[in-house]
Order: C-alpha cells, then structure tokens, then sequence
C-alpha cells in the first residue's frame, strides 16, 4: 500500500525551538510538495522538489524556513526559530512525472500539527 | 495572489440535496482540475478530475463542469450524504505545479 508518511504527526513546542518536520514520498515519485494548512489560508505551497532539485520556495519565509531532500526517500522541513504564527498543518505531497497518459496526481501524507507556544 | 479562487467558504446541505463549489481561475496555461476531499484528520485525496477539452466529467454521484471560456469549474455532489461531510479543495494544475483553492467546508445535515 504506497502512501506518503510524515513524522510527527503532531509536535507542539515553545516560541525559539528549532521543528523538523520529515517526509518519505511514494517511491518513483519524482516530485515532492510541501504545503501549510490554515483556516484563513487553505493550502499555501511552501516549497517544491522535482528530482530533488528545488524548483520553487518562494511561499516559504526564508529567514526561518528551508526544506530539503538529502535523498529520494526523504524529504525535510525546518523552522528555526519557530514562532507561534508558525501553528499550523503542514503537509507533503508526492506525484509522479507528468506525462501525456498520467495527470500526475498529488499523493499527501496525513500531515504534521504544529503548536507553538 | 491567489491563483485559484473558491467559493462557498462553508457550505450547509440536507441530506438528499446537491451541493454545489465553485471555483475560478485566470492562468490560461493551467490544463488539469482536480478536486481533493479532505476528513477531520487526514490529507487531501483526489476526488474526481478533468481535462479542459471536455466540459463535464460525472463520477457516480459527483461532477466536474468545466466552462473554459469563463474559466471557471465547479463540483456538483448529486444526492448529498452525510459521509460528503468533508473539506473540498478545487486545484489547477499545469506541469508539475499545483494550485489550490481555499477549501469548502461541507457539512450534510441527516
């Protein structure tokens, strides 16, 4: 059963402590997505991968943010320091290469809570 | 700027009736729409999709109508269950890049 899997599922924290939050995508996939979830935002796209390459991390504040896939079975965001503004759900989602035959869906992960206190 | 606008915010259905999202988009480039159902919980699943060379795609009780020259699609939920209750997520797509609206809020009263 291929899923994508994040840890933790849920980390709560105090204003200053550095998060990490992982993500292993659906093996073959070639792209991975990293998306905060909020009431007032819905999905924000913070950062994204394809063939581990960043191809873009401009919805990501970069003075305390930085994601990074050291290799393909493993992909990474970091906050430090972390403020309470940062609460939120942050999502991975993995897809395949898009072709004229495949869409490339997003695959997501159940997500990480994020509390900071 | 949001790429993808979405509407309703939240969205209140008897049982039985049709739920209707809406959404509306500006980048002509864009060329797959995937809407993504999301439960207390859990991440966001694809729903139901389609491409802009039809205008309407029916998955048993859902439908995607898809109106190119307005630029605008819309979810149909024919028959509305309690089950539905959920976060719907209309998206647009071209290459590898996603962009998702803000999310509806349904909830289908018994």
């Amino acid at each position: 059963d291929a899923r994508v899997t994040q840890t933790p599922r849920h980390k709560v924290t105090e204003m200053g402590q550095e998060v990490t939050m992982r993500c292993q995508p659906i093996l073959g996939h070639n792209t991975v997505f990293w998306y905060r979830q909020t009431m007032m935002q819905g999905l924000e796209l913070l950062a994204y991968f394809r063939n581990r390459a960043p191809l873009d991390d401009s919805g990501m504040p970069k003075d305390r943010f930085s994601a990074e896939m050291p290799d393909a079975t493993l992909a990474t965001l970091k906050i430090q320091p972390s403020e309470p503004r940062d609460s939120a759900v942050y999502f991975c989602a993995s897809g395949s290469p898009r072709t004229a035959a495949n869409t490339g869906e997003l695959f997501f992960g159940e997500g990480s809570r994020l509390t900071v206190l | 700027q949001q790429q993808v606008k979405q509407s309703p915010q939240s969205l209140i259905v008897q049982k039985g009736g049709i739920s209707i999202i809406n959404c509306a988009y500006e980048n002509t480039a864009f060329d797959y729409f995937p809407w993504y159902q999301q439960f207390p919980g859990k991440g966001p699943a694809l729903l139901i999709a389609i491409r802009p060379d039809v205008s309407e795609k029916k998955e048993g009780r859902f439908t995607i109508s898809f109106n190119k020259s307005a630029k605008q699609f819309s979810l149909h939920i024919m028959d509305s269950q309690p089950g539905d209750s959920a976060t719907y997520f209309c998206a647009a797509s071209f290459g590898n890049q996603f962009y998702f609206g803000t999310g509806t809020s349904l909830t289908v009263i018994p």
